[in-house]
């Protein structure tokens, strides 16, 4: 049970669509973050949860986008009426504290294709 | 608002070069600084953080240096190899937020 796992690793969906994209972070860690990477650019903050709680959703762009961590562990990040501009590589990480010395550990992303 | 900056976008240089890659920041209010390594279709996988009042970190063929007051962050790569193409990010944590501001990263290809 190694690394942060997140599902699909793929979703191609039509514009209007609702799609929900999946997390799960290495055990134990009670931070999490949510990034949205565009073609040729770096990660782009969205939100990070403490615990079940979102400590900070001011990267969210709209609130077309929500995300939620129900049970401190898994979170799912959705994403109603998807548009074409929402296609992107979501990555999601978890880190053990709230420290800041303390590195975020990356999962492989979720490639979101929206037609 | 943090900036993040790289420079090149892309590189690409023979094997057993040693070369270095570039990273600016607007804001020299940080916690600390990251660089990572991005495969295609892969996460990230961090390779040196250096803490706000270091100077350099060092792993391997890897040294990342910090100059907080004027901005800037250097990775150096010596004796390249294949191996070591990649995209490479650099991120900085600054004083204000919760998170990570990455910069657009360098393509790095070397070529066998």
């Amino acid at each position: 049970g190694a690394g942060v796992s997140q599902t699909p690793s793929n979703k191609v969906t039509e514009k209007g669509k609702y799609v929900e994209l999946r997390c799960d972070p290495i055990s134990g860690h009670t931070a999490l973050y949510w990034y949205r990477q565009s073609l040729g650019q770096g990660p782009e903050f969205l939100i990070y949860f403490q615990g079940t709680g979102a400590a900070d959703d001011s990267g969210l762009p709209n609130d077309r986008f929500f995300a939620v961590r129900p049970e401190g562990s898994v979170s799912t990040l959705k994403i109603q009426r998807t548009e074409r501009g929402d296609s992107a590589v979501y990555l999601c990480a978890s880190r053990l504290t709230s420290g800041i010395t303390d590195t975020q550990y990356f999962g492989p992303g979720t490639r979101l294709t929206v037609l | 608002k943090q900036e993040v900056t790289q420079i090149p976008a892309a590189l690409s240089v023979p094997e057993g070069e040693n070369l270095v890659l570039n990273c600016s920041f607007t804001d020299s209010a940080i916690y600390n600084l990251q660089w990572f390594r991005q495969d295609p279709g892969k996460g990230l996988t961090s390779l040196l953080l250096i803490q706000s009042s270091q100077r350099e970190q060092t792993s391997g063929r890897l040294n990342a240096s910090l100059d907080k007051s004027s901005g800037r962050s250097t990775l150096y790569i010596a004796a390249s190899q294949p191996g070591d193409s990649a995209t490479y990010l650099c991120a900085v944590w600054d004083n204000y937020g919760q998170n990570f501001v990455f910069g657009p990263g360098t393509r790095l290809s070397v070529l066998p």
